[in-house]
């Protein structure tokens, strides 16, 4: 497909659970944003790439949260010893370099923690 | 911190007629705005955009106003249709590619 893509679309998690979150921006796309976004709220900025390096981490509410690109394509959000408050919809944006404020969103993953 | 700001969490607009959706924001820094379109089970799509040194950007139906000394913005959609029944956020941010800030959106219906 021509778009991001996320997986899963819906995890559930139990509380005290790892998991483990995927985005697969569109190809050539040079930076990739993760969000969390609350019920009822906007997205959240939680970490920014370009290509592998992490240039910006300062919105990951924990260290329990850990991103990684380590090819500067693919990108896994991990979240450790999941809280209930973990639950959101994580969205996953990149940007063609040339076009930088426009970015693509895929269509999220929600996650429940029960 | 809400840097960005939408007060209207829902607008209802008939068909035909003009939906005006506004935003403000609260740091000077921020030099370039963004709209965005979300459907439900969807990620949010891009819109239009305006950086700081305009004032109106306008592309078909839709023209975005910024007003830098009130640190305000509007979406204007003319005219409405009832395929824009959507939620609409707002975004700002610092420099190019950099942090992107949300609103909490509005969600607009527009009713046929």
């Amino acid at each position: 497909g021509a778009g991001v893509s996320q997986s899963p679309r819906y995890k559930v998690a139990k509380r005290g659970q790892d998991v483990a979150l995927r985005c697969d921006p569109i190809s050539g796309h040079v930076s990739l944003f993760w969000y969390q976004q609350a019920l009822g709220q906007g997205p959240e900025f939680l970490t920014y790439f370009q290509n592998e390096a992490q240039l910006d981490k300062s919105g990951l509410p924990s260290d329990r949260f850990f991103a990684e690109r380590p090819e500067g394509s693919v990108s896994t959000l991990k979240i450790q010893r999941t809280q209930q408050e973990d639950s959101a919809v994580y969205l996953c944006a990149s940007i063609l370099s040339n076009s930088p404020n426009e970015q693509f969103f895929g269509p999220g993953t929600r996650l429940t923690v029960l | 911190d809400q840097q960005v700001k939408q007060n209207s969490p829902s607008l209802s607009v008939q068909e035909g007629r003009i939906s005006i959706l506004n935003c403000d924001y609260t740091n000077s820094m921020f030099d370039y705005f963004l709209w965005y379109k979300k459907y439900p089970a969807e990620g949010p799509t891009f819109l239009i955009s305006i950086s700081s040194i305009k004032d109106k950007n306008e592309d078909g139906r839709f023209t975005v106003f910024l007003n830098k000394s009130a640190k305000h913005l509007s979406l204007h959609i003319v005219p409405s249709q009832p395929g824009d029944s959507a939620v609409y956020f707002c975004a700002a941010s610092r420099a190019a590619g950099n942090q992107f800030y949300f609103g909490t959106g509005t969600s607009l219906t527009v009713i046929p």
